[in-house]
């Protein structure tokens, strides 16, 4: 079964450094997304990008968040200056074009902890 | 707006049947999934409901009625591994980005 993969698995990091999270989705899809989950809250949407860009976001995804895709394979996630508030799992997501019935496959996500 | 709501917890036995249910209202809609999440891990598939009905896969079935912004996840013969929390997710028109509810805890005893 193809698998999206996620590195690293846990990141600690002090308030105000940069992070890269880092993201190898299924080499046939061409949907990428990423989401984070807080602690006991529910899974929130953060960016989906296609075709070399972004195709939408969301209010959290401000100017200090941005993604890329430098080569073929790899979906990055870029936190310029951390937060406490930015302490969260963080799961890439990828999918098929018009292929629903197996849904988002996710990665298994990175755990950012903030200090 | 989007609205998702599902109750937080559940319980119920090895062996057992158990429904959970799921309503929405949202400005977009084209489908709706239902993932199982065990804590510490990342959400995985479970089923896609565009049309209304009922789509069973083995011990999982999942039901949607659209005219009610409504569906059910439906689990028969529990087992222990079914603990886990089972999220609900719309998928919007557009981009198709999935918005989740808060997830549904179930927990199985013996």
């Amino acid at each position: 079964e193809p698998e999206v993969t996620q590195t690293p698995s846990h990141q600690v990091t002090q308030m105000g450094q940069e992070v890269i999270l880092r993201c190898v989705p299924i080499s046939n899809h061409l949907y990428f997304y990423w989401y984070r989950q807080i602690l006991g809250q529910k899974v929130e949407f953060l960016v989906s990008f296609y075709n070399n860009e972004i195709s939408e976001k969301s209010e959290i995804f401000d100017d200090q968040f941005s993604v890329e895709r430098p080569d073929g394979s790899n979906f990055t996630l870029k936190i310029r200056s951390t937060k406490l508030e930015d302490s969260a799992m963080y799961f890439c997501a990828s999918r098929l074009q018009g292929k629903f019935d197996h849904g988002y496959t996710f990665g298994s996500g990175t755990r950012l902890t903030v200090v | 707006g989007q609205n998702i709501d599902q109750p937080t917890e559940m319980t119920a036995t090895e062996g057992a049947i158990v429904q959970i249910n799921c309503t929405y209202q949202t400005s977009g809609f084209n489908g709706l999934f239902w993932y199982q999440q065990h804590a510490g891990e990342a959400p995985t598939f479970l089923s896609y409901n565009v049309l209304d009905g009922l789509e069973e896969k083995g011990r999982f079935s999942s039901f949607l009625s659209r005219s009610k912004g409504y569906s059910y996840l439906l689990l028969k013969e529990l087992q222990m591994k079914d603990s886990a929390s089972y999220l609900c997710a719309v998928m919007n028109t557009g981009f198709q980005k999935l918005v989740f509810g808060t997830g549904t805890r179930l927990l199985v005893s013996p």
